[in-house]
Parts: C-alpha cells; structure tokens; sequence
C-alpha cells in the first residue's frame, strides 16, 4: 500500500459512529474506494466517490473526500457488530484502467 | 449470485516445491486480477489480464511467478520455486471491462504458507 496510509486500528462502542480516516499522496487520483474484508475471506467493495465529489452518503456509510489534503474518510452511522473488519482505501490513477493502489487497512472492532 | 472461484483456500508447501493456484472469474468478465495479500499490509496487483493478454505485470517477480489466461477464463498463477516470503494471501478478482470505476469482484483468496 505505498502512497495511501491508514490508521492501525479503531475500536468502538456498537450504536455509535466510526470514523476510518485515509491519506493518499497522488494528486491523479480518479476515483477512491472503500473495501470491506472479514476475517479469511476477499474483498468486498462498500462504496466509491468521483475525484470532483466532495461527498457520498449510502445508507450508512458517508464517504468524505478533501483533495486539497488528500484525506478519505469513511463514516459509519450505528455501528454493528457484524461491521467488525479490516477496511481498505484505495485509488486508481487514471481513467483509462482499474488497477487499484491499497492502503494498509484499518482494522475496526465494535464492541458491545 | 455470480462469484469469484479460487482454488485451493489453503495451500501450504516447502520453499523450492512449485505451487499453482487456480481462478475462475465471473462469467463475462473480460479483465482478470491477480493481487499478493502480505500480512498486515493492503492488495497488491502482480498481474491484470484483459482477455488472454496481460496488460500490466509490472510487479510479478517473473523469476519465479508465472501467470496464464490461455482461453481467456480461468486462470492459473504458478510459483517455481516457492520461497518464505511468497507466503501470503494471493487474491483474484474480476471485472466486466476493466475500466474506470467499475466494481472489481474479489474471490475468497488462497493463503500460502511456505515453510
């Protein structure tokens, strides 16, 4: 995950919110992505946002996006305990393929 | 719903032995991702195919890791000879076209543990 640097760890108490924060360094950044991966299994994608979008709310997730600093956020409204994974940002550089540069990942457990 | 197959889930072998892993996309998916999963660390592509082709293996250590997609589906990623740092998680995932923010699809990884 060179270039998109995430916070360890993040725990917290089910029924409030979580927030898993993400810096990424290169200023081509088309889109940027929040994947979802439980113990031993792949990947699952939570939610996308444009490089021109400030925000995107889907249910329970807002992502918040600030370019001038490069920082991602991701919001989880009342959080559950099934949210307890590890979370990945991550970006692409161009609009002409998907290859996907990872963060380190963001393990997030909910406690009751 | 259409999945990501990968074969086998676990695989644990010697360093010098050979290991092959086995991915069948979902059908229709034209570009094929194979990503190394190190421990603690985020996906990292080591090979894209679109069709048959590969279109980015930049980061494949082609001394020891090959990578095929002889008919365009399924494809085989192989290691010969294995070393202690190949263990890890090895990913693929699919996509329709492989182009802007399209969803790629993930399968549930075969992890790789060489001794």
């Amino acid at each position: 995950g060179e270039d998109v640097e995430q916070s360890l760890f993040l725990s917290v108490r089910e029924g409030d919110s979580s927030v898993i924060n993400c810096t990424y360094t290169d200023s081509s950044s088309t889109y940027l992505y929040w994947y979802k991966q439980e113990p031993g299994a792949g990947l699952q994608l939570l939610t996308y946002i444009f490089s021109n979008m400030d925000m995107k709310q889907d249910q329970r997730l807002t992502v918040l996006l600030n370019k001038k600093d490069k920082h991602l956020s991701l919001r989880i409204a009342d959080t559950q305990t099934g949210d307890s994974a590890i979370y990945f940002c991550a970006e692409t550089r161009s609009y002409n393929t998907d290859k996907l540069i990872f963060g380190t990942g963001t393990r997030l457990q909910v406690f009751p | 719903e259409a999945e990501v197959a990968q074969s086998p889930r676990y695989k644990i072998t010697e360093k010098s032995q050979a290991v092959a892993f086995w991915c069948d996309p979902i059908s229709g998916h034209a570009t094929l991702y194979w990503y190394r999963q190190i421990l603690g660390q985020g996906p990292e592509l080591l090979v894209q195919f679109q069709d048959e082709s590969v279109v980015d293996d930049s980061q494949l250590p082609k001394d020891r890791f090959s990578a095929e997609r002889l008919k365009g589906v399924d494809s085989t990623l192989k290691i010969q000879p294995a070393e202690l740092g190949d263990s890890a998680m090895y990913l693929c995932a699919s996509s329709f076209r492989g182009t802007g923010a399209e969803t790629q699809y993930f399968g549930p990884g075969t992890r790789l543990l060489v001794l």
